[in-house]
C-alpha cells in the first residue's frame, strides 16, 4: 500500500457532537482528497486539497470542512455530526501519474 | 446523477469465463481510470486512458474508451474467483485534473 494512514479507522458518536477524521501520507504528494462511499452512490468528493492551506470543494461539502496545514496531513472535520454523515470515509493522494492511492478508510456512526 | 455511470450493477460469471464493464461519462474529460475495491478496502488503481487513447492492455486487463459516445469498457480476460470485487470508473475532468468523480460501481462475482 502506498504510505496512506487514516485515523481513526471505527468512530461512533452521537448527533451534534465534532467529528475530526485524519489523512496521514508519508509521500510527500500535493493532492490530497476525501471521500464518502455509501450503497447506491460509490464514491463522492467532499473536499480535496492541491497544496498546503490550498483546498476546495467537491460535490458534497455542506457540513464538512478541510485544513491543510502539513504537505502530510490533511483533515476532515464534521462540525456538527448528523445521522446522513454515517458512511465511510476514504483519504486519497494523487501522484503525478494521475494515479490516486486510497487508506484504508474510516467506517464512522452517527447515532 | 453520477458523472460516471457502470453498467451492469452486477454481474455473475464462471472462473475462466471473461467479464466486460461499461462505464458512460457526460462531460469532456482528460482521463478515465478503472479501479478495483475489494469487500472493507480501499480502492486499488488497475488502468488509466487518456482522452487521446482508444485503447490499453494491462496483463488481463482491457480498456476502451470511444470518446464520442463518452463511454469507456474493462474486459477482465480468463476471470479468477480472486477478481470478484467491485470495480470502478472514474473520470478526471478539465486540464486541470484536480477533480476525480467516480461511478456506483460493477459487483463481480466470480464463482470457482
Amino acid at each position: 500500500d502506498a504510505g496512506i494512514t487514516q485515523s481513526p479507522r471505527h468512530k461512533v458518536t452521537e448527533t451534534g457532537t465534532p467529528v475530526t477524521l485524519r489523512c496521514h501520507q508519508t509521500e510527500n504528494h500535493r493532492y490530497m482528497y476525501w471521500y464518502r462511499q455509501d450503497p447506491g452512490h460509490g464514491l463522492r468528493l467532499i473536499h480535496y486539497s492541491y497544496g498546503v492551506k490550498d483546498t476546495d470543494k467537491g460535490e458534497v461539502s455542506d457540513g464538512y470542512s478541510v485544513s491543510r496545514s502539513k504537505t502530510e496531513d490533511f483533515l476532515l472535520t464534521l462540525e456538527s455530526a448528523t445521522s446522513s454523515q454515517t458512511s465511510v470515509y476514504f483519504c486519497a493522494i494523487k501522484d503525478n501519474q494521475e494515479t490516486q492511492y486510497f487508506g484504508p478508510g474510516t467506517r464512522l456512526l452517527v447515532l | 446523477s453520477q458523472q460516471g455511470e457502470e453498467d451492469p450493477q452486477a454481474l455473475s460469471i464462471q472462473e475462466g469465463e471473461n467479464a466486460t464493464m461499461n462505464c458512460s461519462y457526460k462531460t469532456s474529460i482528460n482521463n478515465l481510470q478503472w479501479y478495483r475495491q475489494n469487500s472493507g478496502r480501499g480502492l486499488v488503481h488497475l488502468i488509466l486512458i487518456r482522452s487521446n487513447e482508444r485503447e490499453k492492455h494491462s496483463g488481463r486487463l482491457r480498456v476502451t474508451l470511444d470518446t464520442s459516445k463518452k463511454s469507456s469498457s474493462l474486459l477482465i480476460t480468463a476471470s479468477r474467483a480472486a477478481d470478484t470485487a467491485s470495480y470502478f470508473c472514474a473520470t478526471v475532468l478539465g486540464t486541470g485534473g484536480f477533480k476525480t468523480i467516480f461511478g456506483a460501481g460493477t459487483r463481480l462475482f466470480v464463482k470457482a
